[in-house]
Protein backbone atom coordinates (compact mmCIF):
# COMPACT_ATOMS: atom_id res chain seq x y z
CA UNK A 1 0.00 0.00 0.00
CA UNK A 2 0.81 3.85 0.24
CA UNK A 3 3.54 4.87 2.12
CA UNK A 4 4.03 8.30 2.95
CA UNK A 5 7.31 9.72 4.80
CA UNK A 6 7.33 12.89 6.18
CA UNK A 7 9.86 15.07 7.52
CA UNK A 8 11.51 16.47 9.99
CA UNK A 9 9.57 15.03 12.92
CA UNK A 10 9.95 18.10 14.71
CA UNK A 11 10.57 22.24 13.64
CA UNK A 12 11.20 24.65 15.68
CA UNK A 13 11.82 28.20 14.00
CA UNK A 14 11.63 31.82 14.90
CA UNK A 15 9.08 34.32 14.39
CA UNK A 16 9.46 35.46 10.70
CA UNK A 17 11.65 32.46 9.62
CA UNK A 18 10.16 29.97 6.86
CA UNK A 19 9.43 26.75 7.67
CA UNK A 20 9.95 23.98 5.34
CA UNK A 21 8.02 20.51 5.64
CA UNK A 22 8.92 17.61 2.92
CA UNK A 23 7.07 14.29 2.13
CA UNK A 24 7.15 11.85 -0.24
CA UNK A 25 4.98 8.91 -1.41
CA UNK A 26 5.08 5.55 -3.00
CA UNK A 27 2.16 4.90 -5.23
CA UNK A 28 3.08 6.85 -8.21
CA UNK A 29 -0.67 6.92 -9.09
CA UNK A 30 -1.36 9.13 -6.21
CA UNK A 31 -3.13 12.44 -7.78
CA UNK A 32 -3.92 14.50 -4.61
CA UNK A 33 -1.57 16.13 -2.15
CA UNK A 34 -3.51 18.06 0.62
CA UNK A 35 -1.91 19.29 3.96
CA UNK A 36 -3.26 19.66 7.14
CA UNK A 37 -2.68 21.60 9.99
CA UNK A 38 -3.99 20.33 13.56
CA UNK A 39 -4.12 22.27 16.80
CA UNK A 40 -3.73 20.71 20.22
CA UNK A 41 -7.14 18.51 20.60
CA UNK A 42 -8.49 19.82 17.66
CA UNK A 43 -9.64 18.24 14.33
CA UNK A 44 -7.24 18.14 11.24
CA UNK A 45 -7.58 21.10 8.73
CA UNK A 46 -7.20 21.26 5.17
CA UNK A 47 -4.92 24.71 4.94
CA UNK A 48 -3.83 23.85 0.95
CA UNK A 49 -4.18 20.81 -1.69
CA UNK A 50 -2.44 20.41 -5.15
CA UNK A 51 -3.17 18.15 -7.50
CA UNK A 52 -1.22 16.18 -9.78
CA UNK A 53 -1.21 18.24 -13.01
CA UNK A 54 0.34 21.47 -11.31
CA UNK A 55 3.77 21.60 -10.26
CA UNK A 56 3.19 24.49 -7.39
CA UNK A 57 0.16 26.30 -5.50
CA UNK A 58 0.44 29.30 -3.23
CA UNK A 59 -2.13 30.93 -0.95
CA UNK A 60 -0.64 34.33 0.96
CA UNK A 61 1.84 32.90 3.15
CA UNK A 62 1.47 29.04 2.17
CA UNK A 63 2.61 27.61 -0.53
CA UNK A 64 2.94 23.41 -1.70
CA UNK A 65 5.73 22.30 -4.50
CA UNK A 66 5.05 18.87 -6.36
CA UNK A 67 7.65 16.57 -8.21
CA UNK A 68 5.82 13.58 -9.50
CA UNK A 69 8.98 12.14 -10.89
CA UNK A 70 10.40 12.04 -7.86
CA UNK A 71 7.50 11.54 -6.02
CA UNK A 72 8.05 13.96 -3.06
CA UNK A 73 6.51 16.90 -2.65
CA UNK A 74 6.89 20.13 0.55
CA UNK A 75 5.05 22.36 2.77
CA UNK A 76 6.37 26.15 2.36
CA UNK A 77 5.78 28.90 5.26
CA UNK A 78 6.91 31.86 5.28
CA UNK A 79 7.21 34.81 7.88
CA UNK A 80 5.77 32.70 10.17
CA UNK A 81 3.58 33.84 13.24
CA UNK A 82 3.23 31.90 16.62
CA UNK A 83 -0.36 31.34 15.33
CA UNK A 84 1.32 28.91 12.77
CA UNK A 85 2.23 26.77 16.08
CA UNK A 86 0.37 23.23 15.10
CA UNK A 87 1.04 19.90 13.70
CA UNK A 88 0.81 19.36 10.23
CA UNK A 89 0.15 16.34 8.12
CA UNK A 90 1.14 15.63 4.93
CA UNK A 91 -0.98 13.06 3.16
CA UNK A 92 -1.88 11.35 -0.61
CA UNK A 93 -4.89 9.53 -2.36
CA UNK A 94 -2.92 6.00 -3.45
CA UNK A 95 -4.61 3.17 -5.28
CA UNK A 96 -6.55 0.36 -3.02
CA UNK A 97 -7.51 2.59 -0.60
CA UNK A 98 -10.53 4.47 -2.23
CA UNK A 99 -10.35 8.25 -2.17
CA UNK A 100 -8.99 8.07 1.60
CA UNK A 101 -6.05 10.06 2.33
CA UNK A 102 -3.25 8.15 3.57
CA UNK A 103 -1.18 10.84 5.80
CA UNK A 104 2.45 10.78 6.98
CA UNK A 105 3.09 10.63 10.77
CA UNK A 106 3.32 14.84 11.25
CA UNK A 107 5.44 17.44 11.83
CA UNK A 108 5.29 19.70 15.16
CA UNK A 109 6.10 23.38 14.25
CA UNK A 110 6.94 25.32 17.17
CA UNK A 111 7.00 28.97 16.61
CA UNK A 112 8.80 31.34 19.22
CA UNK A 113 8.50 34.74 19.38
CA UNK B 1 -17.30 23.84 12.19
CA UNK B 2 -16.76 21.32 9.40
CA UNK B 3 -20.41 20.49 9.33
CA UNK B 4 -18.79 16.94 10.09
CA UNK B 5 -20.99 15.53 13.29
CA UNK B 6 -19.50 12.96 16.11
CA UNK B 7 -20.79 11.05 19.10
CA UNK B 8 -19.92 10.69 21.49
CA UNK B 9 -17.23 13.58 22.15
CA UNK B 10 -15.90 11.37 25.23
CA UNK B 11 -16.12 7.98 26.13
CA UNK B 12 -14.54 6.04 29.36
CA UNK B 13 -14.87 2.05 29.19
CA UNK B 14 -13.29 -1.02 30.41
CA UNK B 15 -11.40 -3.79 28.54
CA UNK B 16 -13.50 -6.45 26.74
CA UNK B 17 -16.81 -3.94 26.50
CA UNK B 18 -17.86 -2.75 22.91
CA UNK B 19 -18.43 0.66 21.93
CA UNK B 20 -20.32 2.19 19.08
CA UNK B 21 -19.57 5.91 17.76
CA UNK B 22 -21.44 7.83 15.55
CA UNK B 23 -20.77 10.20 12.59
CA UNK B 24 -23.10 12.52 10.72
CA UNK B 25 -21.42 13.64 7.69
CA UNK B 26 -21.93 16.96 6.19
CA UNK B 27 -25.07 17.40 4.25
CA UNK B 28 -24.91 16.27 0.48
CA UNK B 29 -21.80 14.07 1.10
CA UNK B 30 -21.61 10.97 0.22
CA UNK B 31 -18.48 9.35 1.03
CA UNK B 32 -17.66 8.70 4.85
CA UNK B 33 -13.82 7.97 6.33
CA UNK B 34 -12.89 6.93 9.89
CA UNK B 35 -9.66 7.59 11.07
CA UNK B 36 -7.69 6.27 14.37
CA UNK B 37 -5.40 9.05 16.19
CA UNK B 38 -3.47 7.77 18.71
CA UNK B 39 -0.03 9.24 19.91
CA UNK B 40 2.94 7.54 18.13
CA UNK B 41 0.74 6.57 14.96
CA UNK B 42 -0.46 9.56 13.65
CA UNK B 43 -3.52 9.65 11.43
CA UNK B 44 -4.75 5.85 10.18
CA UNK B 45 -7.13 5.25 7.60
CA UNK B 46 -9.18 2.69 9.26
CA UNK B 47 -12.33 2.14 6.61
CA UNK B 48 -14.83 4.55 3.60
CA UNK B 49 -18.38 4.21 2.67
CA UNK B 50 -19.44 5.88 -0.30
CA UNK B 51 -23.24 5.81 -0.52
CA UNK B 52 -24.06 2.97 2.11
CA UNK B 53 -21.08 0.46 0.73
CA UNK B 54 -17.83 -0.55 1.70
CA UNK B 55 -15.62 1.42 -0.77
CA UNK B 56 -11.90 1.05 0.72
CA UNK B 57 -10.21 -0.47 3.74
CA UNK B 58 -7.46 0.64 5.82
CA UNK B 59 -5.67 -0.81 8.83
CA UNK B 60 -9.12 -1.78 10.44
CA UNK B 61 -8.63 -4.48 12.90
CA UNK B 62 -11.32 -7.21 12.72
CA UNK B 63 -12.86 -6.46 15.92
CA UNK B 64 -13.30 -3.53 14.38
CA UNK B 65 -16.45 -2.83 11.78
CA UNK B 66 -18.80 -0.11 10.43
CA UNK B 67 -21.80 0.91 8.63
CA UNK B 68 -23.61 3.46 6.78
CA UNK B 69 -26.96 3.92 6.83
CA UNK B 70 -29.62 5.13 4.00
CA UNK B 71 -29.81 7.92 5.72
CA UNK B 72 -25.97 8.39 5.06
CA UNK B 73 -24.82 8.52 8.80
CA UNK B 74 -22.03 6.10 9.88
CA UNK B 75 -21.09 3.87 13.27
CA UNK B 76 -17.76 2.83 14.00
CA UNK B 77 -18.46 -0.22 16.02
CA UNK B 78 -15.38 -1.70 18.15
CA UNK B 79 -15.36 -4.84 20.33
CA UNK B 80 -13.24 -6.66 22.54
CA UNK B 81 -11.60 -3.59 23.44
CA UNK B 82 -7.96 -3.26 24.44
CA UNK B 83 -6.26 -0.71 26.39
CA UNK B 84 -4.38 -0.37 23.07
CA UNK B 85 -7.16 0.86 21.30
CA UNK B 86 -7.79 4.32 23.42
CA UNK B 87 -7.59 6.88 20.68
CA UNK B 88 -9.40 9.98 18.81
CA UNK B 89 -11.39 8.60 16.62
CA UNK B 90 -11.93 10.68 13.37
CA UNK B 91 -14.67 10.54 11.15
CA UNK B 92 -14.43 12.86 7.83
CA UNK B 93 -16.94 13.17 4.69
CA UNK B 94 -16.67 14.34 0.91
CA UNK B 95 -18.85 14.57 -0.97
CA UNK B 96 -18.33 11.98 -3.62
CA UNK B 97 -16.40 9.31 -4.51
CA UNK B 98 -13.83 11.34 -6.62
CA UNK B 99 -10.63 11.55 -5.63
CA UNK B 100 -9.18 15.40 -5.07
CA UNK B 101 -12.92 16.45 -3.32
CA UNK B 102 -12.05 18.16 0.01
CA UNK B 103 -12.13 15.95 2.81
CA UNK B 104 -13.60 17.27 6.03
CA UNK B 105 -13.11 15.81 9.48
CA UNK B 106 -15.06 16.16 12.58
CA UNK B 107 -14.38 16.81 16.18
CA UNK B 108 -13.47 13.36 17.13
CA UNK B 109 -14.50 10.93 19.82
CA UNK B 110 -11.95 10.27 22.60
CA UNK B 111 -11.73 6.64 23.43
CA UNK B 112 -10.08 5.94 26.93
CA UNK B 113 -10.02 2.01 27.71
CA UNK B 114 -9.13 1.14 31.38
Amino acid sequence: GENVEQHPSTLSVQEGDSAVIKCTYSDSASNYFPWYKQELGKRPQLIIDIRSNVGEKKDQRIAVTLNKTAKHFSLHITETQPEDSAVYFCAATPRGAGTALIFGKGTTLSVSS
Amino acid sequence: DSGVTQTPKHLITATGQRVTLRCSPRSGDLSVYWYQQSLDQGLQFLIQYYNGEERAKGNILERFSAQQFPDLHSELNLSSLELGDSALYFCASSVDGVSGNTIYFGEGSWLTVV
